[in-house]
């Protein structure tokens, strides 16, 4: 079992939908985070959590650490949206990333 | 502020040859950490280097190697290569104090080798 798991891995949506992804992780973390990566390979940090939630726009991040459980939403997607998201998970001492899987989403217009 | 940087963007070797890739951080950005992306592993982390000092590696074999310059750019150097190589090579940097762990991401080094 992967320290951390995504899911969907897939997600297909029409465009104005509410998305939501979810992160499980079973390692301990100093912080977990969320990621988006274009066609093209360039990836761009979008959260850092360590507890609560955080708004960036039509994105909000949670996190239950107790639940060890993380969900990424998007409100009004929208075709740019389409991306692959990565959430991965900050551990402590060894302060390395440890990454999810992906979740690859389409946004249709 | 300028971004991560790396070079070269893509790079065409032949299996047995070696490489050489370049990170250069955001400046004051004293750490710089090294992934590889494929589509059989996902992202997998490869090692940090912070203060020219090696502080973490991942599971890959000893081919796989870095440094870390005194102005804090990187450079990672794969010997030997073989076809299972090919992958998106990512470094990413960051500050490093106790409580920051944001990191930030370069375009990545496209490697093929065939």
């Amino acid at each position: 079992k992967n320290e951390v798991e995504q899911s969907p891995q897939n997600l297909t949506a029409q465009e104005g939908e509410f998305i939501t992804i979810n992160c499980s992780y079973s390692v301990g973390i100093s912080a977990l985070h969320w990621l988006q990566q274009h066609p093209g390979g360039g990836i761009v940090s979008l959260f850092m959590l360590s507890s609560g939630k955080k708004k960036h726009g039509r994105l909000i991040a949670t996190i239950n650490i107790q639940e060890k459980h993380s969900s990424l939403h998007i409100t009004a997607s929208h075709p740019r949206d389409s991306a692959v998201y990565i959430c991965a998970a900050h551990t402590p001492g060894a302060q390395k990333l440890v990454f999810g899987q992906g979740t690859r989403l389409t946004i249709n217009p | 502020k300028a971004g991560v940087t790396q070079t070269p963007r893509y790079l065409i070797k032949t299996r047995g040859q070696q490489v050489t890739l370049s990170c250069s951080p955001i400046s004051g950005h004293r750490s710089v950490s090294w992934y590889q992306q494929t589509p059989g592993q996902g992202l997998q982390f490869l090692f940090e280097y912070f203060s020219e000092t090696q502080r973490n590696k991942g599971n890959f074999p000893g081919r796989f190697s870095g440094r870390q310059f005194s102005n804090s750019r990187s450079e990672m150097n794969v010997s030997t290569l073989e076809l299972g190589d090919s992958a998106l090579y990512l470094c990413a940097s960051r500050r490093d104090t106790q409580t920051s762990y944001e990191q930030y991401f370069g375009p990545g080094t496209r490697l093929t080798v065939t």
